[in-house]
C-alpha cells in the first residue's frame, strides 16, 4: 500500500470554527490531492498541488484553502467551518498528473454542528 | 467541461459476471481510470486503460474504445468481498482527474 496517511480520522466540530486536515505521503510523488465524498456526489476535487507551493482550485474550492510547504505535507483549511462541510476528506497522490493510478489515503470524517 | 456516466446500481449474484460501463466526454483524453471503495474504506485503484482494447488483471477486466468515448470493467467468478461501489475516472485537461457518480454493486449468496 502506498504510504499516505490522513489525521485526524474523525473530527467533529462547531460552526464557524477553523479547521486543518493534514495528508502526509512517504512515497515523494509529487501531484496531491483533496477531494470530499458526499452521498449521491461520488469524488469531487476540492484542491490539488502539482508541487511544492504550486496549487490550484477544484471543482469545489469555495470555503477551503490548501497549502504545501514540504514535498510530503498537504493541508486542507476550512477558514469557517459551514455545516455544509461536513463529509468525508480523501487525500490522493499520483506520480503523473491526469493519468494512471491515484493512490488514497484512508480519509477523514469531519462533521461540523 | 468533463462528465462521466455510469449506472447507479448493479445486481449480480455470485460466480457470475457483471459489466460496469462508463462513457465520458472529456478534453484531452489520456485514458480511463477505475477504482473500487467498499463501504466506509478508502478508493483503491484497479486499472488504467490508456489504449483502446481489454486489460486483464486476475478476475478484473478493463475495456476502452477511445472512438465511442466508452468503457467498462469486467469482474468475473463474483465474489462476496466484491460488492462495494466501483468509479471510473478521467483526465481534466491532464492536470488532475473527475471520477464518475459510481456504481454500486451487490453481490447476491
Amino acid at each position: 500500500d502506498a504510504g499516505i496517511t490522513q489525521s485526524p480520522r474523525h473530527k467533529v466540530t462547531e460552526t464557524g470554527t477553523p479547521v486543518t486536515l493534514r495528508c502526509h505521503q512517504t512515497e515523494n510523488h509529487r501531484y496531491m490531492y483533496w477531494y470530499r465524498q458526499d452521498p449521491g456526489h461520488g469524488l469531487r476535487l476540492i484542491h490539488y498541488s502539482y508541487g511544492v507551493k504550486d496549487t490550484d482550485k477544484g471543482e469545489v474550492s469555495d470555503g477551503y484553502s490548501v497549502s504545501r510547504s514540504k514535498t510530503e505535507d498537504f493541508l486542507l483549511t476550512l477558514e469557517s467551518a459551514t455545516s455544509s462541510q461536513t463529509s468525508v476528506y480523501f487525500c490522493a497522490i499520483s506520480e503523473r498528473s491526469g493519468r494512471g493510478e491515484q493512490y488514497f489515503g484512508p480519509g477523514t470524517r469531519l462533521t461540523v454542528t | 467541461g468533463q462528465s462521466l456516466e455510469q449506472p447507479s446500481e448493479v445486481t449480480a449474484v455470485e460466480g457470475a459476471i457483471v459489466q460496469i460501463n462508463c462513457t465520458y466526454q472529456t478534453s484531452g483524453f489520456y485514458g480511463l481510470s477505475w477504482y473500487q471503495q467498499h463501504d466506509g474504506g478508502a478508493p483503491t485503484f484497479l486499472s488504467y486503460n490508456a489504449l483502446d482494447g481489454l486489460e486483464e488483471t486476475g478476475r478484473f477486466s478493463s475495456f476502452l474504445s477511445r472512438s465511442d468515448s466508452y468503457g467498462y470493467l469486467l469482474l468475473q467468478e463474483l465474489q462476496m468481498k466484491d460488492s462495494a461501489s466501483y468509479f471510473c475516472a478521467v483526465p481534466n485537461y491532464g492536470q488532475n482527474f473527475v471520477f464518475g457518480p459510481g456504481t454500486r454493486l451487490s453481490v447476491l449468496p
